[in-house]
């Protein structure tokens, strides 16, 4: 059953916005990563923040977690055109040596020139 | 470094054909993946290995089987399709962080996309 579930499935915006998409989990977790998927393509790890972390950043993404909300946020700032693509949040909430994740259904972003 | 390699791209398959998926990392790592990606569904852990030698079933585990005789190689089969069974297929490898007890990324592969008619 999916763990994280992103909002909005689909996002547009113009090129140079701000791009916000949320994900929000039903059970105690590990960590919690965001990858990109561009059509026709493998997933592409973004970041990653462990359950004692609030926020992260890396270059123009900002990542947020509410471990008491079960939520998290992937803030993509000044948005370009090839940031177009789909992006997924998965949950680390594995015991022992069984890592695995849980992928939610994704949001679609499409930035336009 | 080739990354994650899946053989191969694309398949066409009639319905109670076999087939075997072959993913290989040169990377050297403990953990490796079969998921699907189905529209609007995400992706979905079809069967993991934490190890050569060991296999795990993940959540839609029926109509597949895995092999894991070699680090580097994770294989999937069906041995009779369904076109239930039509989807992308993606490989994944991660490894723990030394020392750590704490998971990294994984790394995908570019997908095989199957049909079965």
């Amino acid at each position: 059953s999916q763990q994280g579930e992103e909002d909005p499935q689909a996002l547009s915006i113009q090129e140079g916005e701000n791009a916000t998409m949320n994900c929000s989990y039903k059970t105690s977790i590990n960590n919690l990563q965001w990858y990109r998927q561009n059509s026709g393509r493998g997933l592409v790890h973004l970041i990653l923040i462990r359950s004692n972390e609030r926020e992260k950043h890396s270059g123009r993404l900002r990542v947020t977690l509410d471990t008491s909300k079960k939520s998290s946020s992937l803030l993509i700032t000044a948005s370009r055109a090839a940031d177009t693509a789909s992006y997924f949040c998965a949950t680390d909430n594995s015991r022992g040596s069984n890592y695995k994740l849980t992928f939610g259904k994704g949001t679609l972003l499409t930035v336009n020139p | 470094n080739a990354g994650v390699t899946q053989t191969p791209k694309f398949r066409v398959l009639k319905t109670g054909q076999s087939m075997t998926l072959l993913c290989a990392q040169d990377m050297n790592h403990e953990y490796m993946y079969w998921y699907r990606q189905d529209p609007g569904m995400g992706l979905r852990l079809i069967h993991y290995s934490v190890g050569e030698g060991t296999t795990a079933k993940g959540e839609v585990p029926d109509g597949y089987n895995v092999s894991r005789l070699k680090k580097q190689n994770f294989l999937l089969g069906l041995e009779s399709a369904a076109p239930s069974q039509t989807s992308v297929y993606f490989c994944a490898s991660s490894k723990q962080v030394p020392g750590t007890g704490f998971y990294n990324e994984q790394f995908f592969g570019p997908g095989t996309r199957l049909t079965v008619l």
